[in-house]
This record gives structure tokens, C-alpha cells and sequence, in this order.
């Protein structure tokens, strides 16, 4: 069973278009994330949602919207999508909001804008 | 803006110990070091964590030092896939989590 799950895995797609990324985590955790790694490799945290509220929020553009449905769900949207927004999103879990406990990372979505 | 220091890349022989450091100097008391590494076009594996004394699990041990300024991520026997960049991170243990990943070291297990 796939702990931390992300659909799709790749998307392809146009400037200005908007998309989704799905993710889902079946560990009961009630804490959700979203990172963004850009080509430099570099992994920075986007959004964190605990039991569906939203807690961080890094200065991500308005863009880019988190949808929790549940505590099992936190799904990304981003509108009006620009070449910058090409990298890789992971989405991650964590049972708690706090730091003593490790966070469960999804398989990625590779954004890639044209 | 991460807190740690890491070489950007290490190589170790299959079947060795590899050690991996990290500094930390500017770590305050309530900081847990956190080890993630990240295998290729993977999600970020969770590895071991601390706060002031050493740890060890089914993967690795982790040595902090006594001041906290630096630490030690030990793989007992390196195994090629254990071949990925791994991250030090410290994380503020009093609200909610932020983690930061840096640029991690590049560990490169050669056969």
C-alpha cells in the first residue's frame, strides 16, 4: 500500500492553463504538506495543513491554491501557470505539527510549463 | 536560509560505514536534527532525528555532539542503494514544523 500517494505523476502544459495535483495519504496523519523543488534541487515547504487548516504559508503567489476536503486529502491549484512554476511538487504527511515527528513524502509531480 | 553545513558530495566503498557530517552551529536547545535523504527522482525518505542524545535505527545512528553544534549520520554497511543526497536539517521542536532542506551531500556508494 502507497503510504503518501500524488496523481499525476507527470503534467505537461501550457502557459496560462490551470491544473491540479492530487494527493492523498492513507496513515492516518493529520498533518499535510506541499514543497515545491525547483531545477537547483532545492526543496522548500509551500503550505501546511493540520487536521484541513491551513498553518504555513510561505509567501507562495496567490496562484497557487491548497484544498483540504479532508484530513487524508490536500490537493494543489494553480492558476494561470507561468514558466517559473516548472518543477517537481512533493506532498508529505506528518502525524503531528510538530517537529519530533518525521514527515512521509509522495513519489513527486513533475510540473513542467511550455 | 538552512541552518547546517554539508560537504556537497562523499563517496564511500559498498560494504563500509559511511559517515556524513553536518554543522550546526547556530542550533538553539529546542531544535531537533532531522537526516532525510532523497534517492533519485524519489520523495524525500525519512531517516532518524534527535534533539541531544544519540540515536540509532533499523537504517542509521545519529551522533550529536555535546554542544549540538554538529552531527554525525552513520550508515553501518553502504550498500549501493543506499547511493543518494542527504539532508541535515534542524527544526524548531516548540510549533509547527517548518522544515528546510539545504543542498544536502551527495553520498556515492562505489562497488
Amino acid at each position: 500500500d502507497t503510504a503518501v500517494s500524488q496523481t499525476p505523476k507527470y503534467l505537461v502544459t501550457q502557459m496560462g492553463n490551470d491544473k491540479s495535483i492530487k494527493c492523498e495519504q492513507n496513515l492516518g496523519h493529520d498533518t499535510m504538506y506541499w514543497y515545491k523543488q525547483d531545477s537547483k534541487k532545492f526543496l522548500k515547504i509551500m503550505f501546511s495543513y493540520n487536521n484541513k487548516e491551513l498553518i504555513i504559508n510561505e509567501t507562495v503567489p496567490n496562484r497557487f491554491s491548497p484544498k483540504s476536503p479532508d484530513k487524508a486529502h490536500l490537493n494543489l491549484h494553480i492558476n494561470s501557470l507561468e514558466l517559473g512554476d516548472s518543477a517537481v511538487y512533493f506532498c508529505a504527511s506528518s502525524q503531528g505539527q510538530l517537529s519530533s515527528y518525521e514527515q512521509y513524502f509522495g513519489p513527486g509531480t513533475r510540473l513542467t510549463v511550455t | 536560509d538552512a541552518k547546517t553545513t554539508q560537504p556537497p558530495s562523499m563517496d564511500c566503498a559498498e560494504g563500509r560505514a559511511a559517515n556524513l557530517p553536518c554543522n550546526h552551529s547556530t542550533i538553539s536547545g529546542n531544535e531537533y536534527v532531522y537526516w532525510y535523504r532523497q534517492i533519485h527522482s524519489q520523495g524525500p525518505q525519512y531517516i532518524i532525528h534527535g534533539l541531544k542524545n544519540n540515536e540509532t535505527n533499523e537504517m542509521a545512528s545519529l551522533i550529536i555532539t555535546e554542544d549540538r553544534k554538529s552531527s554525525t549520520l552513520i550508515l553501518p554497511h553502504a550498500t549501493l542503494r543506499d547511493t543518494a543526497v542527504y539532508y541535515c536539517i534542524v527544526s524548531w521542536s516548540g510549533g509547527y514544523q517548518k522544515v528546510t532542506f539545504g543542498i544536502g551531500t551527495k553520498l556515492q556508494v562505489i562497488p
